[in-house]
């Protein structure tokens, strides 16, 4: 069983509508959780970043931790055709010093028509 | 504002044959890192540096080498290409923690 598993899609959805991403994990001792988000022939930019169980928002994404059910997801309101991407979840057991300890979804390939 | 800066973006190897992939930073990061990104497999770390002079195996480092001579530079050597090998290679740094910054890539096809 993988540690982190992630639907790699791919999704496709009409402008405007409300997108739901999600993650599922094993390891009970990951307590950071990151969305990256990958654009064509680019490396990931880190999208959003929280700490254990809860929401945290940005603009039109909201970010959310089930730790119980240790279930991710990142949604995205308004959603507009430049966020058109692949969506990487990321997590680690502790903030560590170095990024060493990172454990990756596969990704998800997200499309929004216009 | 380079960022992190990767050469060359494109490559095609034959078997065996050697290159060394390049990857600069102008942010002064301490810490930086080797991956690999395969469809359907996520990115999957090959070496990593925590400074100059200080390098440690990730997930999978086999038939990979890398240097760290300076804060700036961490080139991946890879000695005797196999096809197994074929991947996209990207390079990232951090200050602390897992915020990674990355490079835009080099897709190697080895041959």
């Amino acid at each position: 069983q993988k540690e982190v598993e992630q639907d790699p899609g791919p999704l496709s959805v009409p402008e405007g509508a409300i997108v739901s991403l999600n993650c599922t994990y094993s390891n009970s001792a990951f307590q950071y959780f990151m969305w990256y988000r990958q654009y064509s022939r680019k490396g990931p930019e880190l999208l959003m970043y929280t700490y254990s169980s809860g929401n945290k928002e940005d603009g039109r994404f909201t970010a959310q931790v089930d730790k119980s059910s240790k279930y991710i997801s990142l949604f995205i309101r308004d959603s507009q055709p430049s966020d058109s991407a692949t969506y990487l979840c990321a997590m680690s057991a502790r903030e560590e010093t170095s990024g060493s300890r990172l454990t990756f979804g596969e990704g998800t390939q997200l499309t929004v028509n216009p | 504002n380079a960022g992190v800066t990767q050469t060359p973006k494109f490559r095609i190897l034959k078997i065996g044959q050697s290159m060394t992939l390049q990857c600069a930073q102008d942010m002064n990061h301490n810490y930086m890192y080797w991956y690999r990104q395969d469809p359907g497999m996520g990115l999957k770390l090959i070496y990593y540096s925590v400074g100059a002079g200080i390098t440690d195996k990730g997930e999978v480092p086999n038939g990979y080498n890398v240097s760290r001579s300076t804060t700036e530079d961490f080139p991946l050597r890879l000695e005797l290409a196999a096809p197994s090998q074929t991947s996209v290679y990207f390079c990232a740094s951090s200050y602390s923690g897992p915020k990674l910054f990355f490079g835009s890539g080099t897709q190697l096809s080895v041959l």
